[in-house]
């Protein structure tokens, strides 16, 4: 089953504007990442954030996390025609053992 | 640094028969997934070696599936027989550990489409 809940499925802006996704949760978790996937390719990693952070960037992303909360929210800014992808969180949950879960994604596209 | 490579890139077949995926792990990466990936969803992990052991395969639908990883290098999956439900992109990732929140590097896929 998936822990994370992404939203909104869907997003189209146009180039310059911010993105922000939203990521929800089931499960107390150890750390909570964001992968971007581009049409037809593997997953990429962009940013991890542990369960005692609240904030961290990494150049035009901002990431939360409210684990009062079970959520997370990923802020592009400044966003440019090469962003358009899928982004998918994906937590470090026990499940009888730690284990990485997906969410289902926000489909990002940017219009230039 | 090569990355994690995968073949085949596609590969079409009819339903009851058998198919079998290969994947090249980044060198030194001691930990390997599998993920199913179905069109529209996060990806779903079916399969996790430790080295050539098994960590997890909770997932795994172990009467059509089977992965192995001899000598804690390659991997293969394999489906046999498919099913009309098994078309997706299969993932192979590594890491260069197990441990939470380790960085997992994903290879570009195998796209299955079962007829």
């Amino acid at each position: 089953s998936q822990q994370g809940e992404e939203d909104p499925q869907a997003l189209s802006i146009q180039e310059g504007e911010n993105a922000t996704m939203n990521c929800s949760y089931k499960t107390s978790i150890n750390n909570l990442q964001w992968y971007r996937q581009n049409s037809g390719r593997g997953l990429v990693h962009l940013i991890l954030i542990r369960s005692n952070e609240r904030e961290k960037h990494s150049g035009r992303l901002r990431v939360t996390l409210d684990t009062s909360k079970k959520s997370s929210s990923l802020l592009i800014t400044a966003s440019r025609a090469a962003d358009t992808a899928s982004y998918f969180c994906a937590t470090d949950a026990w499940t009888g053992g730690f284990k990485t879960i997906f969410g289902a994604g926000t489909r990002l596209f940017v219009k230039a | 640094e090569a990355g994690v490579a995968q073949s085949p890139r596609y590969k079409i077949i009819e339903k009851r028969q058998s198919v079998a995926f290969w994947c090249n792990p980044i060198s030194g990466h001691a930990t390997l997934y599998w993920y199913q990936q179905i069109l529209g969803q996060g990806p779903k992990l079916l399969i996790q070696f430790q080295n050539n052991g098994v960590v997890d395969d909770s997932q795994l639908p172990k009467d059509r599936f089977s992965a192995e990883r001899l000598k804690g290098v390659d991997s293969t999956l394999k489906i046999q027989p498919a099913k009309l439900e098994d078309s997706a992109v299969y993932l192979c990732a590594s890491s260069l550990v197990q441990g939470v929140g380790e960085t997992q590097y994903f290879g570009p896929g195998t796209r299955l489409l079962v007829l």
